[in-house]
């Protein structure tokens, strides 16, 4: 079974400041999608930012990008210029096989606590 | 374009009672999702349609849950008997490509 891991149950970042999140995956595909999600008190899951693995270049949306490790199955969010609207749950994600319809996999989440 | 949109929002039921909820994708998303919320926890897929079909329903305890989509469009879940670890957030998801769209989910309370 394909797993998302995120080790991080909470982090902190004071406002402006730079905060990476950390996620690894295990995935016996050559071609899927990752992707984070945030999910504040409201439940909507909102998507942040999607990397497709067979593009070496490290996706970027704003203040948010990532630092897609491939070959290690690593795939960390940076948050840069934090803002008090970034507290939420994060959530990493992949997508399974063809066989399971493209499901996606979550990680456990990492809370993330944005400080005056 | 409109939402995934998903009712109840909020829903409080005795053990051993039934409940159902509903989930309307976004137009022309053919494929469906369900998944359970666990407090604390990530997401974890019950089960996906294609139209009107079952991809996938492998974690899901049908001895008490059940879904349907009938004519490929709007899907419904429904708990029968409902148990106490059976409380959750009920969410829903529509895809077309690489691109997913999430409701705003069911929250349900089993007491």
């Amino acid at each position: 079974a394909q797993t998302v891991t995120q080790s991080q149950p909470e982090m902190s970042v004071q406002e402006a400041e730079t905060v990476t999140l950390s996620c690894t995956y295990d995935t016996s595909e050559s071609d899927y999608y990752l992707f984070w999600y945030k999910q504040p008190p409201s439940r909507q899951m909102i998507l942040v930012i999607r990397q497709e693995a067979y593009k070496q270049q490290n996706a970027t949306e704003n203040r948010f990008s990532v630092n897609f490790q491939k070959a290690a199955k690593s795939f960390s969010l940076k948050i840069s210029d934090s803002q008090l609207g970034d507290a939420a749950m994060y959530f990493c994600a992949s997508t399974s096989n063809s066989n399971s319809g493209y499901a996606l996999n979550f990680g456990k989440g990492t809370s993330l606590l944005v400080t005056p | 374009e409109a939402g995934v949109a998903q009712s109840p929002r909020y829903k409080i039921i005795e053990k051993r009672q039934s409940v159902a909820f509903w989930c309307n994708p976004i137009s022309g998303h053919a494929t469906l999702y369900w998944y359970q919320q666990i407090l604390g926890q990530g997401p974890k897929l019950l089960i996906q349609f294609q139209n009107n079909g079952v991809v996938d329903d492998s974690q899901l305890p049908k001895d008490r849950f059940s879904a349907e989509r009938l004519k490929g469009v709007d899907s419904t879940l429904k708990i029968q008997p409902a148990k106490l670890e059976d409380s959750a957030v009920y969410l829903c998801a529509s895809r077309r490509g690489g691109g997913y769209t999430f409701g705003s989910g069911t929250r349900l309370t089993v007491v």
